[in-house]
């Protein structure tokens, strides 16, 4: 079955460490979203990357990074310097950016 | 800026009793608006994309309309197993392709 993976579903981290989220997809598509959803806000955009070797910043990239080096791979680095990285982190993908995108089932990470 | 409104937060309904969820939104240039289903602690499950005013889409219980300035989800009948957050989200002109503006969402609780 095609579909997006991530992985871990649960982090747990001490303030201060860098934390890396997995996320993989077969559907053989091009562009690919990291979003972060928090309670009573919608959606927000973190990265996004049309195709392998690019990316581009969304609404709220402080603090986070992201490499794309394989067409299924899309690896999201919550660093240090994120200020509140406590949240439900969402990839997507989708064929191309027009149309609709795809989510795996999402990481909670909580920092302490 | 896009924007995407939706009402009401939160519906109650009784097994059996029909209802519509409202997506008001403001873009320029809409480009295609969609709907999701998000069950707790999961990602968002892709339903409809509406292209144009007039467009209509159905799928089971759920049917999806859009006017130029709105678009309902109307639920015909639902059983307690479509209990979920539903979301809707717009992509329009500004911001590069890839910018899609989520909404909220709409916390529905089918009773049996």
């Amino acid at each position: 079955d095609g579909g997006i993976t991530q992985s871990p579903k649960y982090l747990f981290r001490k303030e201060g460490q860098n934390v890396t989220l997995s996320c993989e997809q077969n559907l053989n598509h091009d562009a690919m979203y990291w979003y972060r959803q928090d309670p009573g806000q919608g959606l927000r955009l973190i990265y996004y990357s049309q195709i392998v070797n690019d990316f581009q910043k969304g609404d709220i990239a402080e603090g986070y990074s992201v490499s794309r080096e394989k067409k299924e791979s899309f690896p999201l680095t919550v660093t240090s310097a994120q200020k509140n990285p406590t949240a439900f982190y969402l990839c997507a993908s989708s064929t191309a950016p027009l149309y609709e995108q795809y989510f795996g089932p999402g990481t909670r990470l909580t920092v302490t | 800026e896009d924007q995407v409104t939706q009402s009401p937060e939160a519906l109650r309904l009784q097994e059996g009793e029909s209802s519509s969820l409202n997506c008001s939104y403001t873009v320029s240039g809409l480009r295609g608006l969609f709907w999701y289903r998000q069950d707790p602690g999961k990602g968002p499950e892709f339903l409809f994309t509406l292209y144009s005013a007039g467009e209509e889409k159905e799928k089971e219980r759920l049917k999806a309309t859009l006017t130029k300035k709105e678009s309902f989800l109307h639920i015909t009948a639902p059983k307690p197993e479509d209990s979920a957050t539903y979301l809707c989200a717009v992509k329009g002109t500004l911001g590069g392709y890839q910018k899609v503006t989520f909404g909220t969402g709409t916390k529905l609780q089918v009773i049996p």
